[in-house]
């Protein structure tokens, strides 16, 4: 079975631009939650999906948004980047998201720069 | 709110030794679980061992295993006969158990293995 895919890999963009991210989760899977790691702040929550539907959200601006398809993929957006928007973002997906049974896979994340 | 502490920046560890990585949480939750999680170089982050709060018997697998103290609120993970390939971040991370999509992180434990 393959595993949570993220496209791009890398991606360099400049303040004032705003960035899409994608995430394919394994397949059958309908959750798919999103994070950001930095530094200094380490991994923080920033939404879940399911069943294109935002179940749960961290706390960031409005400028981070998401959605999920009718195929459980997954897409972030991120607008008017700023340079603390720089970080790797991770997605997970699971089966259902609910209580922790259910095992949240990582794919290998989009590392953002922003210049 | 949830909080998770790893009070390890760094450890090291000798080859085939055994190292024990701390991790303290805070929650007025009775249903939750907790999760290590290793994220080698290269970034793909895997789940190492969960245990659930209502289980008394402490998680194993393989070389790894925890020590649950529900009072204490600590949840610490051994590694046993430590290999070359167990060098990486761990995260020690929780999640409630009605939450929807979202791990509460520590800051991560770089462990590093010496030949």
């Amino acid at each position: 079975k393959a595993g949570v895919t993220q496209t791009p890999r890398y991606l360099i963009k400049t303040r004032g631009q705003q960035v899409t991210l994608s995430c394919s989760p394994i397949s059958g899977h309908r959750s798919v939650s999103w994070y950001q790691q930095t530094p200094g702040q380490g991994l923080q929550f920033l939404f879940e999906y399911f069943s294109e539907t935002q179940r749960n959200k961290g706390n960031f601006p409005g400028r981070f948004s998401g959605r999920q398809f009718s195929n459980s993929r997954s897409e972030m957006n991120v607008s008017t980047l700023e340079l603390g928007d720089s970080a790797l973002y991770l997605c997970a997906s699971s089966l259902d998201g609910t209580r922790g049974v259910n095992e949240q896979f990582f794919g290998p994340g989009t590392r953002l720069t922003v210049l | 709110a949830q909080t998770v502490t790893q009070s390890q920046p760094e450890m090291s560890v000798q080859e085939a030794e055994t190292v024990t990585l701390s991790c303290t949480y805070d929650t007025s939750e009775s249903d939750y679980y907790l999760f290590w999680y290793k994220q080698p170089p290269s970034r793909q982050m895997i789940l190492v061992i969960r245990q659930e709060a209502y289980k008394q018997q402490n998680a194993t697998e393989n070389r790894f295993s925890v020590n649950f103290q529900k009072a204490a609120k600590s949840f610490s993970l051994k590694i046993s006969d430590s290999q070359l390939g167990d060098a990486a971040m761990y995260f020690c991370a929780y999640t409630g158990g009605g939450s929807q999509g979202n791990l509460i992180f520590g800051k991560g434990t770089k462990l590093s293995v010496k030949p």
